[in-house]
């Protein structure tokens, strides 16, 4: 059984703060970690798709490290705004090469 | 622009009434997928298309179908819906399923309700 794992839950946070989440996923056989940004009433939006130990992505305010020896993924967000309010997913590849995703983290950014 | 849509956005429908949610795609990938989110879960693949052949996971109810007439639409069919059947149905694709690299384009999703 794969289990991927996401924390907090859910994160209430006022505009202007940083933020960071944790996705943890199996350590073996190990070929990608993707993450997600999901707002309300939307398609899940693919934001990065990590795959190297060590790899480190960033897409604006928004970035992502990785750590596959310990299975674990950092997603950060700096100076959050109201528009970042989103759950926002981790999903695991191995050689399945199929995505198993976590629960979310729900984020929401008020002013 | 290319996408995936799905239709309805919400879905009602009596216990035991058959329902059926479509998908379709302007990206004309390969694989197509159905997920399953129930309330503060994660999404759970229930089966994959690759171009015409279906691959169903083990745990997915026999409830559950699904058709796939072209490269463009896929429908998930609930046979008999239960009260558990409740969730929120997302479609995916992908250009093919590379495990690396298996990006997925999803959907907005459709809500079934069952009264």
């Amino acid at each position: 059984i794969l289990n991927v794992e996401q924390s907090p839950q859910s994160l209430h946070v006022q505009e202007g703060d940083s933020t960071n989440f944790t996705c943890s996923f199996p350590s073996s056989n190990f070929y990608a970690l993707h993450w997600y940004r999901w707002e309300t009433a939307k398609s899940p939006e693919a934001l990065f798709v990590m795959t190297l130990n060590g790899d480190e992505k960033k897409k604006g305010r928004i970035s992502a490290t990785l750590n596959t020896k310990e299975g674990y993924s950092y997603l950060y967000i700096k100076g959050s705004q109201p528009e970042d309010s989103a759950t926002y997913l981790c999903a695991y590849t191995g050689t399945a090469s199929k995505l198993t995703f976590g629960t979310g983290t729900r984020l929401q950014v008020t002013l | 622009d290319a996408m995936v849509i799905q239709n309805p956005r919400y879905q009602v429908t009596q216990f035991g009434k058959p329902v059926t949610l479509s998908c379709s795609q302007t990206l004309n990938h390969n694989v197509m997928y159905w997920y399953q989110q129930k309330s503060s879960q994660a999404p759970k693949l229930l089966f994959h298309y690759y171009d015409k052949d279906f691959n169903n996971e083990a745990d997915t109810p026999d409830n559950f179908q699904s058709r796939r007439p072209n490269t463009s639409f896929c429908f998930l069919d609930i046979r008999s819906p239960g009260l558990g059947d409740a969730a929120m149905y997302l479609c995916a694709t992908s250009r093919d399923l590379s495990a690396v690299y298996n990006e997925q384009f999803f959907g907005p999703g459709t809500r079934l309700t069952v009264l």
